[in-house]
């Protein structure tokens, strides 16, 4: 079984402030896990994966996680929050269990707001 | 990456009635799935449709309440059947492909969402 928790369903930071989005996973096998970000009024847009690799995994548009096996955590930062990074942000986990059968679980979502 | 459309993108429609989603993959893929984003809520899998056998619902999912089809590796439908406002949601639509992530050039599956069917029911 596995689940993951965001800490904070809503966060607010000024433009040019560092962004920080938690989330902790439990995971009973090796993870995988994901974050994905949402526009209003859109799909879902994959950010960033970690697959077993290097554990500091950098993303598009600035963004990028450290997995922590330790702290069985993922959190997804970013240096400097751009007016353009509100949106709404969920973190998932994945158990792959190889051919492409593995099932995402997503947290409840964090929704990004940025203050000029 | 794939890209993937969902027709319609939203309706409303009134309880009692039924409504038909279709989702298009640009390529073929072997596994698609369906998704339901309540408001304000996270992502919940409604089932997993692979092409040739029947779909395979998640706890809480009948297909009596969410028929689905997948005739080919491109296509899929999902069905809200008999619908009431609890049903007031949007379905996603996904697929999972093999490609290689941009930044990290590593191989592996990964998991692509269409824009999503914004559903009301009055």
């Amino acid at each position: 079984a596995q689940s993951v928790t965001q800490l904070g369903s809503h966060v607010s930071v000024s433009e040019g402030a560092l962004v920080l989005l938690r989330c902790n996973y439990s995971s009973s096998v090796p993870p995988y896990l994901f974050w994905y970000v949402q526009y209003p009024n859109q799909g879902l847009q994959l950010l960033l994966k970690y697959t077993s690799a290097a554990t500091l995994v950098k993303g598009i548009n600035g963004f990028e996680a450290e997995f922590k096996k330790s702290e069985t955590s993922f959190h997804l930062t970013k240096p400097s929050a751009h007016m353009s990074d509100a949106a709404e942000y969920f973190c998932a986990v994945s158990a792959y269990s190889g051919a492409g059968s593995y099932q995402l679980t997503f947290g409840k979502g964090t929704k990004l707001s940025v203050i000029p | 990456s794939a890209v993937i459309s969902q027709k319609p993108s939203r309706d409303i429609c009134q309880r009692g009635t039924s409504l038909t989603i279709q989702c298009q993959v640009d390529s073929q893929v072997t596994m698609m799935f369906w998704y339901r984003q309540q408001p304000g809520q996270s992502l919940t899998l409604i089932a997993t449709a692979n092409q040739g056998s029947e779909a395979t619902y998640e706890s809480g999912f009948v297909i009596d309440k969410f028929p689905i089809s997948r005739p080919n590796l491109t296509f899929s439908t999902l069905t809200v059947s008999n619908m009431s406002p609890e049903d007031s949601s949007i379905y996603l639509c996904s697929c999972t492909r093999r490609g290689r992530f941009p930044t990290s050039g590593v191989h592996s599956y990964e998991q692509y969402f269409g824009p999503g069917t914004r559903l009301t029911v009055t």
